[in-house]
């Protein structure tokens, strides 16, 4: 079945330094969705990622795919409290549904 | 309006209830899902409806059992649930089937049951 995997687990940073997670696959996979739930809250769609190598960027946050469409990231740049939460990547393996991947918990020091 | 509705909030039910969930979208979503989600865990899928049709089971157990009245509700009917059934209910809606989709999710429904 399809395997996915997140690191770190968990990164406590200071305010102000970067932080990236990074989405492994077992399969190749059809295209991948990032998502960020903030404590006591439900997932808000952040991006989805088609392209191999594809890279996109939202204001300080960017989101890469893998040659090999196996693998993807989200890298913040200069976190702020804001971006405290839950970051899942969701992947689809060319079906309806996303599996969702154990998610990298982001605590944010001011 | 762009936004996914869940009813109730919080629900505390026993053993031998039945109790239903409620979601609600108006964004013409042709895709509706439910999750379910324990503590520091990802969402796991239950159920997708495709034009309102149930299209996925994720060999969920029968006391779960998903209605989908129309292609802006979806519901979920809960009877003899075990207290491992405490956890967040989420549901989703996709814009279409057709191909992989942003997802809304509702807040949840936190359910109990003692």
């Amino acid at each position: 079945g399809q395997q996915v995997m997140q690191i770190p687990q968990y990164q406590h940073v200071q305010e102000g330094e970067d932080f990236t997670t990074y989405c492994n696959s077992s399969t190749t996979l059809s295209n991948i969705q990032w998502y960020k739930q903030r404590p006591g809250g439900h997932p808000v769609f952040l991006i989805q990622l088609v392209k191999s190598g594809e890279v996109k960027k939202q204001k300080r946050l960017t989101f890469q795919f893998g040659e090999a469409k196996k693998n993807s990231s989200l890298h913040i740049t200069a976190t702020q409290t804001t971006d405290v939460g839950t970051y899942f990547c969701a992947v689809n393996n060319y079906g309806q549904n996303f599996v969702f991947g154990p998610g990298t918990r982001l605590s944010v020091l001011p | 309006d762009t936004e996914v509705t869940q009813t109730p909030k919080h629900l505390v039910m026993g053993m031998t209830n039945k109790k239903s969930l409620k979601c609600e979208q108006h964004m013409g979503h042709r895709a509706m899902y439910w999750y379910k989600q324990k503590a520091k865990k990802p969402p796991e899928l239950m159920f997708v409806y495709s034009y309102e049709k149930l299209s996925i089971n994720e060999s969920v157990p029968s006391r779960f059992s998903p209605e989908c009245p129309n292609s802006s509700l979806l519901n979920l009917h809960l009877h003899a649930l075990q207290p491992e059934d405490s956890a967040l209910y989420l549901c989703a809606s996709s814009h279409s089937p057709d191909g992989p989709n942003e997802q809304f999710f509702g807040p949840g429904t936190r359910l109990t049951v003692l």
